[in-house]
């Protein structure tokens, strides 16, 4: 089936670590993004990519980096300099700015 | 469980009554919204949408209504079932920007 898969689900990190989030899409999309989602909050766009090889940062890129060297891959670090990383984060993907698709999130928590 | 939502407004209908849900949108230059479903634990899910023309738009049991003059969106479901219990939230955006704005959410909670 077509989608958005996320990896892993729950993910623990120590203080001072950097962590990566896993995103694929095999819907052929171009467009890519992360969002941080906290309780009480609305989505936050922490960064975005329309094309290969090219990103932009959201509203809350500080402590984040991002790669997209493949089409149907936009993988998330979360490094030690993000210093309130505990969040549900969430991959999306769209071919047009018309509406997204989500993937399932994962969960971070620092240990 | 998931932890996201815990502070949201909570609308709890009994099951097989109608639901209705509202959102203030922010920017009077958006012209396409959405509205999403979040269950514990999920991603947010496509419900229905609506673009700036129209006022009101009819998908199965939901139905979105737009009103420009106060920047207001509306989710109505019909006859409510539990497996609606879930998060629900509009999103907002203007044609030819990649970015989104996104409500707080709604919780539903539906009463057997």
């Amino acid at each position: 089936d077509g989608g958005i898969t996320q990896s892993p689900k729950y993910l623990f990190r120590k203080e001072g670590q950097n962590v990566t989030l896993s995103c694929e899409q095999n819907l052929n999309h171009d467009a890519m993004y992360w969002y941080r989602q906290d309780p009480g909050q609305g989505l936050r766009l922490i960064y975005y990519s329309q094309i290969v090889n090219d990103f932009q940062k959201g509203d809350i890129a500080e402590g984040y980096s991002v790669s997209r060297e493949k089409k149907e891959s936009f993988p998330l670090t979360v490094t030690s300099a993000q210093k309130n990383p505990t969040a549900f984060y969430l991959c999306a993907s769209s071919s047009t700015t018309w509406g997204y698709t989500f993937g399932s999130g994962t969960r971070l928590t620092v240990v | 469980g998931e932890s996201v939502g815990l502070h949201l407004p909570t609308l709890s209908v009994q099951e097989g009554d109608n639901s209705i849900i509202n959102c203030a949108y922010s920017n009077s230059a958006s012209d396409y919204f959405i509205w999403y479903k979040q269950e514990s634990g999920k991603g947010p899910q496509f419900i229905i949408d609506i673009r700036s023309n129209m006022d009101k738009r009819q998908g199965q049991r939901v139905t979105v209504l737009l009103n420009k003059t106060v920047k207001h969106l509306s989710l109505q479901i019909a006859a409510t079932q539990p497996g609606d219990s879930a998060v629900y939230f509009c999103a907002e955006t203007s044609m030819g920007t990649y970015k989104y704005i996104f409500g707080t959410g709604t919780r539903l909670k539906v009463l057997a």
